[in-house]
């Protein structure tokens, strides 16, 4: 049950593409579609943002997308805004019927 | 509104036990499989243990098998974590997290929608 990896942080001036990648194994991300996004502002709860690798949740803004290429999943926040700036985590169901999260990635707007 | 609210945070010392507490409304709860998730301080989620709905299965990370236990009951819409032979590193703030639980026709969804505030744990002596 090894933590997803992501990068520590990525930073984007506003109106700027910011993607953050998430890399499991064969066993999690590579395994099936079952891949999350949360984003967790300082100090709150996670909130989820994209759900089966690229589905987006009511209320999230198009400007969140998801993607996935063999065992690395990928986020882009296209459009970047002030209130966009949160630690952001993947997730993936795995072939052990658990979840496993990211290492975590802190989005910095400039 | 659909809501969850943790409970039964607090400090213990090691080997000790806390029992946590999620307290479930604005949806029927029999129906989702539920999870508890971690976070140390300054350190990223972790995913702990989920039950589903009937209570039939139950799943646990290897850092708390044989230490923790995960029960429901569907009556009250709660969910409790039984925290036994505590140690440092289960110092945290625990989320509660409904999983969508979700499926159409043979697929199903896997991911959690809905989370609680949280309920911090700390373990010191």
């Amino acid at each position: 049950q090894s933590a997803l990896t992501q990068p520590p942080s990525v930073s984007g001036s506003r109106g700027q593409s910011v993607t953050i990648s998430c890399t499991g194994t064969s066993s999690d991300v590579g395994s099936s579609n079952h891949v999350s996004w949360y984003q967790q502002p300082p100090g709150t709860a996670p909130k989820l943002v994209i759900y089966e690798v690229s589905d987006r949740p009511s209320g999230v803004p198009d400007r969140f997308s998801g993607s996935k290429s063999g065992n690395t999943a990928s986020l882009t926040i296209s459009g970047l805004q002030a209130e966009d700036e949160a630690d952001y985590y993947c997730s993936s169901y795995t072939s052990s019927s658990t979840y496993v999260f990211g290492t975590g990635t802190k989005v910095t707007v400039l | 509104e659909v809501q969850l609210v943790e409970s039964g945070g607090g400090l213990a010392k090691p080997g000790g036990s806390l029992r946590l507490s999620c307290s479930a409304s604005g949806f029927t709860f029999s129906t989702y499989t539920m999870h508890w998730v971690r976070q140390a301080p300054g350190k990223g989620l972790e995913w702990v243990s989920s039950i589903n709905s009937d209570s039939r299965y139950t799943y646990y990370a290897d850092s708390v098998k044989g230490r923790f236990a995960l029960s429901r009951d569907n009556a009250r819409g709660s969910l409790f974590l039984q925290m036994n032979s505590l140690r440092a590193d289960d110092t945290a703030v625990y989320y509660c997290a409904r999983d969508t639980s979700r499926r159409a026709g043979f697929y199903y969804y896997y991911y959690m929608d809905v989370w609680g505030k949280g309920t911090t744990v700390t373990v010191s002596s």
